[in-house]
């Protein structure tokens, strides 16, 4: 199993639904990034947490330490948000980057 | 011409060939990486450099031989690939080697026959 395990594995909504991506992790980590890939494959990191809330645009992200959980919110989504999201995590104990398989997001116009 | 870029975009080459994957980068920072992407599966990091030194070194194949001659390019060699190597390779740059901070390429999607 996968120290890093995200869900839904793909999600189709209408614009302007409210979304949600969830990222759970099984290792202590000390930080955990969210990363967005655009079909054809660049990749934009989108927030890095350690603790708390982010919240850039229409994004939110936060993280819940003692539960080895975080989330992605989309709000007001749109078609260009349509993207592969991947969750990631800097475990503690030797400092590796380990990866989720990533949401694949589709937003209808 | 800014940020990350990597050549060629696409590659198809047969299981004896030698070929080269190319990153430059025009941020200024000091660490790059080299990622693989393969269907349906999470990001691999595959090797990092910092200040031109090999820094990590994920367990790869020595198939996949990395060169770095100077902070703003990274090459990736490779000879005698399978074609389970097929997969997007993908290139990234920061100063420090802070995951927050990288930059992305747009990837180089490799096909092993």
């Amino acid at each position: 199993k996968n120290e890093v395990e995200q869900s839904p594995q793909n999600l189709t909504a209408q614009e302007g639904e409210f979304i949600t991506i969830n990222c759970s992790y099984s290792v202590g980590i000390s930080a955990l990034h969210w990363l967005q890939q655009h079909p054809g494959g660049g990749i934009v990191s989108l927030f890095m947490l350690s603790s708390g809330k982010k919240k850039h645009g229409r994004l939110i992200a936060t993280i819940n330490i003692q539960e080895k959980h975080s989330s992605l919110h989309i709000t007001a989504s749109h078609p260009r948000d349509s993207a592969v999201y991947i969750c990631a995590v800097r475990r503690w104990r030797d400092d590796k980057i380990i990866f989720g398989k990533g949401t694949r997001l589709h937003i209808l116009p | 011409e800014t940020g990350v870029t990597q050549t060629p975009r696409h590659l198809v080459m047969g299981m004896t060939n030698k070929k080269s994957l190319k990153c430059e980068q025009h941020l200024g920072h000091n660490a790059m990486y080299w990622y693989k992407q393969s269907a349906k599966k999470p990001l691999e990091l595959m090797f990092v450099y910092s200040l031109e030194e090999r820094v990590e070194n994920n367990s790869v194949p020595s198939r996949f031989s990395p060169e770095c001659p100077n902070s703003s390019h990274l090459f990736l060699h490779l000879h005698t690939l399978q074609p389970e190597d097929s997969a997007l390779y993908l290139c990234a740059s920061s100063q420090g080697t802070s995951m927050d901070t990288q930059y992305f390429g747009p990837g180089t999607r490799l096909t092993v026959l």
